[in-house]
């Protein structure tokens, strides 16, 4: 069964320091692959996807992402993060026939210090 | 473009009640799909509806129902309701499925005493 890890429950970082948030997948062929953003009290918002083509992904609020097939992963990245970036990320795959089934993992909470 | 509406945000109910929630899509949007929230088991997916047919159905118990209705409007629906059932339920729509990204509503926070 598809599956996806991320290994960092909590980080904290100061603003303006460089993020990178990790996930990894299971899954054999090329996955459909996204990174949504939770503000507290609020739904989803999508940061970026990534179905096949260019390995790295650009998405919204100066993030991005890198696929890496041989490493199953799909890292988040940003340069230097601002103290709105504070929020709950989880990364996702969409599970293959499965009609806009996505499998989360169990995400990771990002604190930022000023 | 208006976004995915829930109502209502907030619910309270007793133990063995039903309840049901209520989504409206993006406009054009044909696929509307259920996930509930909770710190324990964390974001699950409940079912997904398309031209007001039932595509896929996640792992819970038959309490759990939805339907979707000709404008693409869906509710969910969970009878007698148990402690476990509070959380947040999320409701996604996309054009279609597949490569599509879902867009998410704010979701109904659900507390069951």
């Amino acid at each position: 069964a598809q599956s996806v890890t991320q290994p960092d429950i909590h980080i904290t970082v100061s603003e303006g320091a460089s993020l990178e948030l990790r996930c990894n997948y299971s899954y054999g062929a090329t996955p459909y692959l996204f990174w949504y953003v939770q503000s507290p009290g609020q739904g989803l918002q999508l940061l970026l996807k990534y179905f096949s083509g260019d390995t790295l992904v650009q998405g919204i609020k100066g993030f991005e992402a890198e696929f890496k097939r041989s490493q199953s992963s799909f890292n988040l990245r940003k340069p230097s993060v601002h103290w709105s970036d504070a929020a709950e990320y989880f990364c996702a795959v969409l599970e293959s026939g499965g009609y806009n089934k996505l499998i989360f993992g169990a995400g990771t909470r990002l604190a930022v210090h000023p | 473009k208006a976004g995915v509406t829930q109502t209502p945000r907030y619910l309270i109910k007793t133990r063995g009640q039903q309840v049901t929630l209520s989504c409206s899509p993006i406009s054009g949007h044909r696929s509307v799909s259920w996930y509930q929230q909770t710190p324990g088991q964390g974001l699950q997916f409940l079912f997904e509806y398309f031209s007001e047919t039932q595509r896929n159905k996640g792992n819970f118990p038959g309490r759990f129902s939805g339907r979707q209705f000709s404008n693409s409007r869906s509710e969910m629906n969970v009878s007698t309701l148990e402690l476990g059932d509070s959380a947040l339920y999320l409701c996604a729509s996309s054009p279609s499925g597949g490569d599509s990204p879902l867009h998410f509503g704010n979701g109904t926070r659900l507390t069951v005493t």
